[in-house]
C-alpha cells in the first residue's frame, strides 16, 4: 500500500499566483480530509469529503481557497490567488468510513509545504 | 465545539527515562480520542485510539495511554524512552460529522530525547 499521495512535497510561489495542491487518497477509503498546520493556529480542518461529496467546508479560510474531489482518487486544493499569511504546510488525509461510530483511523500523507514570497 | 489542550510546549527527557505528555479535551459527547506522532518533515502516524472500553490503551511502538473521564484527560505515556522516540506528539478528539468525523487536534508537544 502506498498511502496517501501528496504532490508537490515542497512549492514556493510568489503572492498574486495560482496554488495547487493535489492528493492520491489511500485507494477504497471513502473518505478525505485536508488540514492545514502552521505554527501560530496549529493543525486546523480546512474541509472534507465525503464519497467524493465535500461534507464540511466552514474550515475554508476565505473564498481564495477552492478543494475539489472529482472522483475516488484524487483531489485538489486550489488557492487563487496566493498570499503570504497562506504559508504553511497543508496534509491530506483519508479513511474508511464503514458508518460505524470512529472506528476508521485517518492516515496522513506526507504533507506539502507552502512558501509565498 | 470541542477543543484539545497540550499544556507542554517541549518536553525533554533523557534516553532510558519515563515520559508522560499530558491531554486534556473539552467534548460534551462521548469523546473519540487519538494520539499522532509526526517525525520532523514527515506526515502523522496514529499512535493509539481509544473508542470504549478499557480505559488503558495499547498502541505502537511501546506507547500507552488512559482515559480519565473524570479529569477529562488522555495522557501518553512510555515506560523508556528511545532516541527515536523524539518528534512532536498531537493530541487529537474525533466528532461525529454529517459522513465521517472530524479531528480537532491539540497545538502538540515538542519532546526531546537526551541521550
Amino acid at each position: 500500500d502506498a498511502g496517501v499521495i501528496q504532490s508537490p512535497r515542497h512549492e514556493v510561489t510568489e503572492m498574486g499566483q495560482e496554488v495547487t495542491l493535489r492528493c492520491k487518497p489511500i485507494s477504497g477509503h471513502n473518505s478525505l480530509f485536508w488540514y492545514r498546520q502552521t505554527m501560530m493556529r496549529g493543525l486546523e480542518l480546512l474541509i472534507y469529503f465525503n464519497n467524493n461529496v465535500p461534507i464540511d467546508d466552514s474550515g475554508m479560510p476565505e473564498d481564495r481557497f477552492s478543494a475539489k474531489m472529482p472522483n475516488a482518487s484524487f483531489s485538489t486544493l486550489k488557492i487563487q490567488p496566493s498570499e503570504p499569511r497562506d504559508s504553511a504546510v497543508y496534509f491530506c488525509a483519508s479513511s474508511l468510513d464503514r458508518g460505524r461510530d470512529f472506528s476508521e483511523t485517518q492516515y496522513f500523507g506526507p504533507g506539502t509545504r507552502l512558501l509565498v514570497l | 465545539a470541542q477543543s484539545v489542550t497540550q499544556p507542554d510546549i517541549h518536553i525533554t527527557v533523557s534516553e532510558g527515562a519515563s515520559l508522560e505528555l499530558r491531554c486534556n479535551y473539552s467534548y460534551g459527547a462521548t469523546p473519540y480520542l487519538f494520539w499522532y506522532v509526526q517525525s520532523p518533515g514527515q506526515g502523522l502516524q496514529l499512535l493509539l485510539k481509544y473508542f470504549s472500553g478499557d480505559t488503558l490503551v495499547q498502541g505502537i511502538k511501546g506507547f500507552e495511554a488512559e482515559f480519565k473521564r473524570s479529569q477529562s484527560s488522555f495522557n501518553l505515556r512510555k515506560p523508556s524512552v528511545h532516541w527515536s522516540d523524539a518528534a512532536e506528539y498531537f493530541c487529537a478528539v474525533g466528532a461525529k460529522g454529517a459522513g465521517s468525523y472530524q479531528l480537532t487536534f491539540g497545538k502538540g508537544t515538542k519532546l526531546s530525547v537526551i541521550p
